[in-house]
């Protein structure tokens, strides 16, 4: 089964600051990881998607990579601003034919950026 | 707009009272997923569709039913709810097959059974 572990569990950072969030899962056989953004009591938005033969994804302040060897996901985010605190989700989805609908969210990164 | 609805967003309910939360996407998505979100736990998946009448388990499924007659909506389903049900429940769907497969998330159901 996949197992997905996001570290660390809780960030509280000044404004400004450049940010990695972690993010590793236990089988390789992925076909894409996703970052998701959760705001309190509300929805997840998607942020990047990265393709298993990919490496990167960009989007404005935000760039993650993948190392599928190694099982391992980062979340860059540049010079942080206190509208970015929120809980950062990673998911993982399965290369497994007809279990290509299985999805595996990590517990997520609650990240606080204080002005 | 392209969006995956729920309703409900909110439910109080009794123990063994039938319910239905309907999900619906208008972005001719093949694949739709149920969620339920807890502290602690986190997202975990308890019925996916992967087509109209092709359905799987998840993580979770006990306790919970569904159903794909159409593409556009997959409704969730708890026969005999029970206070352990009381949850955040999302709805996602996503392309299929020939795309990159980014799960678009619907707002939420929180759920309530006492």
């Amino acid at each position: 089964k996949q197992e997905v572990t996001q570290i660390p569990a809780a960030l509280s950072v000044p404004e400004g600051e450049n940010l990695v969030l972690n993010c590793s899962f236990t089988d390789s056989a992925i076909y894409n990881l996703q970052w998701f953004r959760q705001d309190p009591g509300k929805g997840l938005t998607s942020l990047l998607l990265i393709q298993s033969s990919q490496r990167e994804q960009t989007s404005g302040r935000l760039n993650a990579s993948l190392d599928k060897s190694s099982g391992r996901s980062t979340l860059y985010i540049a010079a942080s601003q206190p509208g970015d605190s929120a809980t950062y989700l990673c998911a993982v989805r399965r290369d497994r034919g007809s279990t290509l609908g299985r999805l595996y969210f990590g517990r997520g990164t609650q990240l606080t950026v204080w002005p | 707009e392209a969006q995956v609805t729920q309703n409900p967003r909110y439910l109080i309910t009794v123990t063994g009272k039938k319910l239905t939360v309907t999900c619906s996407q208008n972005m001719n998505h093949e694949y739709m997923s149920w969620y339920r979100q807890d502290p602690g736990l986190g997202l975990r998946q308890i019925y996916y569709s992967m087509n109209v009448e092709v359905t799987d388990k998840g993580d979770v499924p006990e306790g919970y039913k569904v159903s794909r007659k159409e593409k556009r909506n997959f409704p969730l389903i708890l026969e005999s709810p029970s206070p352990n049900q009381t949850s955040l429940y999302f709805c996602a769907s996503s392309l299929g097959d020939r795309g990159p497969n980014e799960q678009f998330f619907g707002p939420g159901t929180r759920l309530t059974v006492l």
